[in-house]
């Protein structure tokens, strides 16, 4: 089976930089994702790592450790719009290559 | 990227009757298709894999005779939730992938409401 574990709810103010962890159990491994969706829209796509290190995309950073199961997404220079849920969701060499989330973190921006 | 349609983006049904989502992948054949329901303040929960041509592959749990999948051809596959009832009530959305090493492209997502 598969396990993947984010904080609930994080905070954090406009401009500063947050991290957000996911660690994961799976039988099997082919990726790891990040996905922001905000309330009632579809998740939009964010980064994507299958080997360890660290992926950088604009303000936002994803890193993986296959060894610990880990990741997380580096979020920085924080704008209002920011503020949505974030979503890990890792495939495995299982299962017609589908997406198993995680259970989401809610990430509020304060002025 | 490429696109997922879905429809409708909104519905509301009385109890008991039932109600056929539809995904439909516009600018590539999807094989396999995802559906997955979340409740509000929730991730999203696979409920089941839609492959054409065969039968679904559903997630424990998920009562397959309330949720029929229907993959007819490589860019649809339709879910309908039969008898539905209150508790029923969710954002269901739709997702496909064109390889292993691609991320899922979703549907806009069906917000059901049972009355």
């Amino acid at each position: 089976g598969q396990n993947i574990d984010q904080p609930t709810e994080m905070t954090a103010t406009e401009g500063a930089i947050v991290q957000i962890n996911c660690t994961y159990q799976t039988s099997g491994f082919n990726g790891l994702f990040w996905y922001q969706q905000h309330a009632g829209e579809a998740p939009t796509f964010l980064s994507y790592n299958v080997l360890d290190g660290l992926e950088e995309k604009g303000r936002f950073s994803s890193f993986l450790s296959r060894s610990k199961g880990y990741s997380y997404l580096l979020l920085k220079e924080l704008q209002m719009k920011d503020s949505a849920s974030y979503l890990c969701a890792v495939s495995g060499n299982t299962g017609f290559q589908k997406l198993v989330f995680g259970t989401g973190t809610r990430l509020l921006v304060s002025p | 990227g490429a696109v997922v349609s879905q429809h409708p983006s909104r519905v509301i049904c009385k109890s008991g009757t039932s109600v056929k989502i539809e995904c439909r992948s516009l600018d590539f054949q999807a094989t396999t298709m995802f559906w997955y329901r979340q409740f509000p303040k929730q991730s999203l929960m696979l409920m089941a894999t839609s492959n054409e041509g065969s039968k679904a592959t559903y997630e424990q749990g998920v009562e397959k005779d309330k949720f029929l999948i229907n993959h007819a051809s490589l860019t649809l596959s339709t879910l309908t939730v039969t008898s539905a009832h209150p508790e029923d009530s969710s954002f269901y959305i739709c997702s496909a992938r064109i390889g292993s090493y691609t991320e899922a492209f979703f549907g806009q997502g069906t917000r059901l409401t049972v009355v």
